[in-house]
């Protein structure tokens, strides 16, 4: 069975600062890979995803993130972080037609100012 | 409306009641997927639907639950005897067609509190 690990419950950076969130996957098959954010009281918003082609996907917000399948890793950065990204981040990874999402269990991501 | 709508938003109910939590898509999706969130955790996989029938059911823990969708749009899940452990964010999701790339959107959930 598939699964998907996110390293570091919390992560906390100062304004300005790199934003680097981690996502591992366990897959026998090529996956398709997702980043979505959920901001307090709203539903979880598609980040960003990994189909096919580009590794290098880039998403709403200034946020990329980089399929590297030697490492089974599909980690979410941005290169200055803003106050507004404070939210929690949650890596998936679909596996099947049907398109059904199996998570991560999230990052809450802490702006300080 | 644009985005997918669930009710209530908000669920208290006392343990051994049954419940139902609704979910109205985006209309035109022909998939429609449940999750479940617990505190600390991401979404776990349910059930999802592909038109009117449950295409995959799962994820669903046992019989006390059970979902519809009788016209291929709304769907309900259904949770009979509900008990503490049910205490959970219920979340729907829908997409045009159930294929991996398709982008699924998510509703704001319905949050459980079985007392």
């Amino acid at each position: 069975a598939q699964s998907v690990t996110q390293l570091g419950s919390h992560v906390s950076v100062s304004e300005g600062a790199l934003v680097l969130l981690r996502c591992n996957y366990s897959s026998s098959v090529p996956p398709y890979l997702f980043w979505y954010v959920q901001y307090p009281n709203q539903g979880l918003q598609l980040l960003l995803k990994y189909t096919t082609g580009a590794t290098l996907v880039k998403g709403i917000n200034g946020f990329e993130a980089e399929f590297k399948k030697s490492e089974t890793s599909f980690h979410l950065t941005k290169p200055s972080a803003h106050m507004s990204d404070a939210a929690e981040y949650f890596c998936a990874v679909s596996m099947e037609y049907g398109n059904k999402l199996v998570f991560g269990a999230g990052t809450i991501l802490r702006v300080k100012s | 409306g644009a985005g997918v709508s669930q009710t209530p938003s908000n669920k208290v109910t006392e343990k051994g009641k049954y419940v139902e939590l609704r979910c109205d898509p985006i209309s035109g999706h022909t998939a429609l997927y449940w999750y479940r969130q617990s505190l600390g955790q991401g979404p776990e996989f349910l059930i999802y639907f592909q038109g009117t029938g449950a295409a995959d059911d799962s994820g669903l823990p046992n019989d006390r639950f059970f979902a519809v969708r009788p016209e291929g749009s709304v769907s309900t899940l259904k949770i009979q005897r509900t008990e503490r452990g049910d205490s959970a964010v219920y979340l729907c999701a829908s997409s045009l067609t159930p294929a991996m790339n398709t982008e699924a959107f998510f509703g704001q959930g319905t949050r459980l509190t079985v007392v």
